[in-house]
């Protein structure tokens, strides 16, 4: 099956610092990856859509210039979570679309990071 | 905004047990998936029902769809400890392919 790869799995670091976080979709190309954050027991709050080769649409409410994503290729779209404060620890997940042409499919998801910002 | 809802919040069962849980939603839809996510980890997809599906079966879930009333519901049989997880349900709205989640409900089986 489809299987997306997202790296690194947790990352503990000091106020300030930029984290980037990669989605690696590894046996299908995915045109549009998705990334999502999750609060302890809460659901996924969808942040933006990547389109490979555009720029990023962002939800309502997301800074764009404090999450930067960057979808250089087909199988590669990466977060960045500039200058982070405590405020940006949570769960963040991406998944990639593999739906082809008009066939609608299940979106396929990578197994988290951990942020947690000191 | 999410706008799925999702009920119960949460469920105990002994294993064996049948377990449901259920999912309304506001607006057309282009399908609707149900997904599974155990503690601390990504989620995993279980079944994508269409609109024009009424129901649907994988090994020992079963999902309806009842487009009439905005609602979908999730059947595991049989359950095991293996299936506690926390479940969501997902719509694909007519207007794109983003997916909005319902808040969950987070199922412990006890063996």
């Amino acid at each position: 099956g489809a299987v997306v790869s997202q790296h690194p799995s947790r990352v503990i670091c000091k106020s300030g610092t930029s984290v980037k976080i990669e989605c690696r979709s590894l046996d299908f190309q995915a045109t549009t990856m998705f990334w999502y954050r999750q609060f302890p027991k809460q659901s996924l709050m969808l942040m933006a859509t990547s389109n490979e080769g555009s720029k990023a649409t962002y939800e309502q409410g997301v800074e764009k210039d404090k999450f930067l994503i960057n979808h250089a290729s087909l199988t590669l779209s990466t977060l960045t979570v500039t200058s982070a404060h405590p405020e940006d620890s949570s769960f963040y997940i991406c998944s990639a679309d593999s739906s082809f042409r008009s066939v609608r499919g299940p979106q396929h998801f990578g197994d988290g990071t951990r942020l947690s910002i000191l | 905004s999410q706008q799925g809802e999702e009920d119960p919040q949460a469920l105990s069962i002994q294993e064996g047990e049948n377990a449901t849980m259920n999912c309304s939603y506001k607006t057309s839809i282009n399908n609707l998936q149900w997904y599974r996510q155990n503690s601390g980890r990504g989620l995993v997809h279980l079944i994508l029902i269409r609109s024009n599906e009424r129901e649907k079966h994988s090994g020992r879930l079963r999902v309806t769809l009842d487009t009439s009333k905005k609602s979908s519901s999730l059947l595991i049989t049989a359950s095991r400890a293996a299936d506690t997880a926390s479940y969501f349900c997902a719509t694909e709205e007519t207007s794109g392919s983003r997916l909005t989640f319902g808040e969950g409900t987070q199922l412990t089986v006890n063996p």
